[in-house]
């Protein structure tokens, strides 16, 4: 019920293409829901977050979908660029923690 | 603002060795993760403190593994004696509320 499940494992899009990332979760009480990106030999970065009170959020070519009956979310690019490839990770954390459990990563390759 | 500091940034040791890796958070952050992150098992949490009391220690994986904070700006996380399936990155983060900032990990290679 801790788990966050992430799919697909990798996906390989062209420049300017709408690469689709997502993720379901169990437990309920998850109420914050973040997406890191991180490049190689990097840590992960915070890219984009959003509650379940909300169904989207759009940060710049960024959108987070939420779909709390489903328990469900997953992560949009919009005109997506070389620069975009990099690993994301979705994760849940409960109120209060603020512990983070990660999904198992997605591999992103956009071709120029 | 530097981010969060850790180091070194590699290591590479012997088995059976004491390993200690280091973690400045950012300033004003009251919480700190350690976090491991391999291939097989991709993030994993191993502690988390808050206003440096630890409050989970759940994902520690077994004895040899220990974490301090002795105050707010400074943590440690000590292997010992590391062994070979310790290899791994680790990473510390902080945050002040839920959003998390990772540091630049710690590679670490135990022959």
């Amino acid at each position: 019920q801790q788990q966050v499940k992430q799919s697909p494992q990798s996906l390989i899009v062209q420049k300017g293409g709408i690469p689709i990332i997502n993720c379901a979760y169990e437990n309920t009480a998850f109420d914050y829901f973040p997406w890191y990106q991180q490049f190689p030999g990097k840590g992960p970065a915070l890219l984009i977050a959003i509650r379940p009170d909300v169904s989207e959020k759009k940060e710049g070519r960024f959108t987070i979908s939420f779909n709390k009956s489903a328990k469900q979310f997953s992560l949009h690019i919009m005109d997506s660029q070389p620069g975009d490839s990099a690993t994301y990770f979705c994760a849940a954390s409960r109120g209060g923690t603020y512990k983070y459990i990660f999904g198992t990563g997605t591999r992103l390759k956009v071709l120029a | 603002d530097a981010g969060v500091i850790q180091s070194p940034r590699h290591e590479v040791t012997e088995m059976g060795q004491e390993v200690t890796l280091r973690c400045k958070p950012i300033s004003g952050h009251n919480s700190l993760f350690w976090y491991r992150q391999t291939m097989m098992r991709g993030l994993e949490l191993l502690i988390y403190f808050n206003n440096n009391v630890p409050i989970d220690d759940s994902g520690m994986p077994e004895d040899r593994f220990s974490a301090k904070m002795p105050n707010a700006s400074f943590s440690t996380l000590k292997i010992q004696p590391s062994e070979p399936r310790d290899s791994a990155v680790y990473f510390c983060a902080s945050s002040l509320g839920v959003k998390g900032f990772f540091g630049p990990g710690t590679r670490l290679t135990v022959l």
